[in-house]
């Protein structure tokens, strides 16, 4: 099957600092890719759908200025969460979508902030 | 009311008992239906998708979908321990639009 990885898995950041999130699809091109939020024990909402090239289309409720979403090729989407505060302290998973409806699920980042 | 409605659990049982998930809905545009399979602290990945009304087996598992219900189920056979993990359904209508999940349902499968 299609793989998608993420990187960090797990980042660890200060109060008012900004981290990226990185994800990739290894072996096929993604037309699409969508960024999610997990809190514990909850199920995934999600944030912002992209298509490469163009602007990402966020969710009603997320912040486009706080979480900027660049798609910038095929393979690769990028999340940044800006000056982040421990409320974003969360599980954050991409998915990248082909030609058809599957979507291909990253392995997740965590990310705490302190 | 939530779109997807899933009873988070817990759900413990015995190793080899038959288990059943379910999922209720209420948007009637929802034509995929899947399930997710997500162990603790990674991504969910694809167990099952069904397109419209009906039964679709693999192996262990089956999935029914009663759209005049707006009720969908998750199957699984003789568990095993490995099966323990949080079981999401999800929606999308025909659209290719987005995912619909529901809040999953932790699973604990005791030896």
């Amino acid at each position: 099957g299609a793989v998608v990885s993420q990187h960090p898995s797990w980042v660890i950041c200060k109060s008012g600092t900004s981290v990226k999130i990185e994800c990739r699809s290894l072996d096929f091109q993604a037309t699409t890719m969508f960024w999610y939020r997990q809190f514990p024990k909850q199920s995934l909402m999600l944030m912002a759908t992209s298509n490469e090239g163009s602007k990402a289309t966020y969710e009603q409720g997320v912040e486009k200025d706080k979480f900027l979403i660049n798609h910038a090729s095929l393979t690769l989407s990028t999340l940044t969460v800006t000056s982040a505060h421990p409320e974003d302290s969360s599980f954050y998973i991409c998915s990248a979508g082909g030609q058809g409806w599957e979507q291909y699920f990253g392995p997740g980042t965590r990310l705490t902030v302190t | 009311q939530k779109e997807v409605e899933q009873d988070p659990g817990p759900l413990s049982v015995p190793e080899g008992a038959i288990v059943s998930l379910n999922c209720t809905y209420s948007n009637s545009a929802f034509q995929y239906f899947m399930w997710y399979r997500q162990y603790s602290r990674k991504g969910p990945e694809l167990l099952m998708y069904t397109y419209s009304s009906g039964n679709k087996e693999d192996g262990r598992f089956t999935a029914q979908v009663d759209k005049s219900s707006k009720y969908i189920s998750l199957f699984i056979r003789d568990s095993q321990p490995s099966d323990s993990a949080t079981y999401l359904c999800a929606m999308m209508d025909s659209g290719y639009s987005t995912l619909t999940f529901g809040k999953g349902t932790m699973l604990l499968v005791s030896p």
